[in-house]
C-alpha cells in the first residue's frame, strides 16, 4: 500500500539553529508534496506545496529564505526549518495525493516531524 | 473567505453507541471536497471518509458516514458502535477542486469510556 514516512518523528534543537526533516513516499509517485504545521493548539497551516520540475508555492507568511525545500525526485521531499525559534514549533506534516486510487483526492500523509525549540 | 468551524471541542461517549461530530464549512467555489480525518495520540493523520460536494448520497466507509446537508454547509461524521480505540482528535477539511490547499477545523476530541 501507500504510505508517506517521515524522518524524524521528534526532534530538539537549540533557538536560532536550524533542523532539516525528509518525506518519503513509499509505494507511490508523489508529483506533489505539501508541507503543513500544526501548532501546539491543533491549528493546521500550508506552508507550501512542491512539485517535481516546477516552482514551490509558498503561502503567505512562509517563505523560501526560512523553509527551503528540496524535492529532487517522486519519492522523497525534504524541508529545513531555518533560524528556529519558539513560534516555529509544532508537528510538521508532509502530505501527498497518490495517483489512480479511490481517495487520490485527499492528502495521505506521513506520522509528521514534531519540531521542540530550546 | 474559506473556512471549516468545528464547534464541538470535547465529546465523551460509553463505547458500542453511536456518535455525531459537527461540521460547518465557508466556500465561495461551486465545486470542492470534504475529508474527516483522525489524528491519534501518536500524532499521526489518518484519512477516514470523503465526500464530493455534487455527490447527493452521503458517503459511508465502515462504522463512518456522513451526513451532507449541502444547504447548511454542513457535513457531520457519524461513528457507529463506538470502540475504545477510536478515541482521538477528529479534524474535519475541505479542499476545493482546483486548489490544492487543504483547510482544517480546529478538531473535536472524542473521548469513548468502557
Amino acid at each position: 500500500g501507500a504510505l508517506v514516512y517521515q524522518y524524524p518523528r521528534r526532534t530538539i534543537c537549540k533557538s536560532g539553529t536550524s533542523m532539516r526533516m525528509e518525506c518519503q513516499a513509499v509505494g507511490f509517485q508523489a508529483t506533489s508534496v505539501a508541507w503543513y504545521r500544526q501548532s501546539p493548539q491543533k491549528t493546521f497551516e500550508l506552508i507550501a506545496l512542491s512539485t517535481v520540475n516546477s516552482a514551490i508555492k509558498y503561502e503567505q507568511n512562509f517563505t523560501q529564505e526560512k523553509f527551503p525545500i528540496s524535492h529532487p525526485n517522486l519519492s522523497f521531499s525534504s524541508m529545513t526549518v531555518l533560524n528556529a525559534y519558539l513560534e516555529d514549533r509544532g508537528l510538521y506534516l508532509c502530505g501527498a495525493r497518490v495517483p489512480g486510487t479511490d481517495n487520490n483526492q485527499a492528502p495521505l500523509f506521513g506520522e509528521g516531524t514534531r519540531l521542540s525549540v530550546l | 473567505a474559506q473556512k471549516v468551524t468545528q464547534t464541538q471541542t470535547s465529546i465523551s461517549v460509553v463505547e458500542k453507541t453511536t456518535v455525531t461530530m459537527d461540521c460547518v464549512y465557508e466556500t465561495r467555489d461551486s465545486s470542492y471536497f470534504l475529508f474527516w480525518y483522525k489524528q491519534t495520540a501518536s500524532g499521526e493523520i489518518v484519512f477516514l471518509i470523503r465526500q464530493d460536494s455534487y455527490k447527493k448520497e452521503n458517503a459511508t466507509v465502515g462504522h463512518y458516514s456522513l451526513n451532507f446537508q449541502k444547504p447548511k454547509s454542513s457535513i457531520g461524521l457519524i461513528i457507529t458502535a463506538t470502540q475504545i480505540e477510536d478515541s482521538a482528535v477528529y479534524f474535519c477539511a475541505m479542499r476545493p477542486t482546483n486548489a490544492y490547499k487543504v483547510i482544517f477545523g480546529k478538531g473535536t476530541h472524542l473521548h469513548v469510556l468502557p
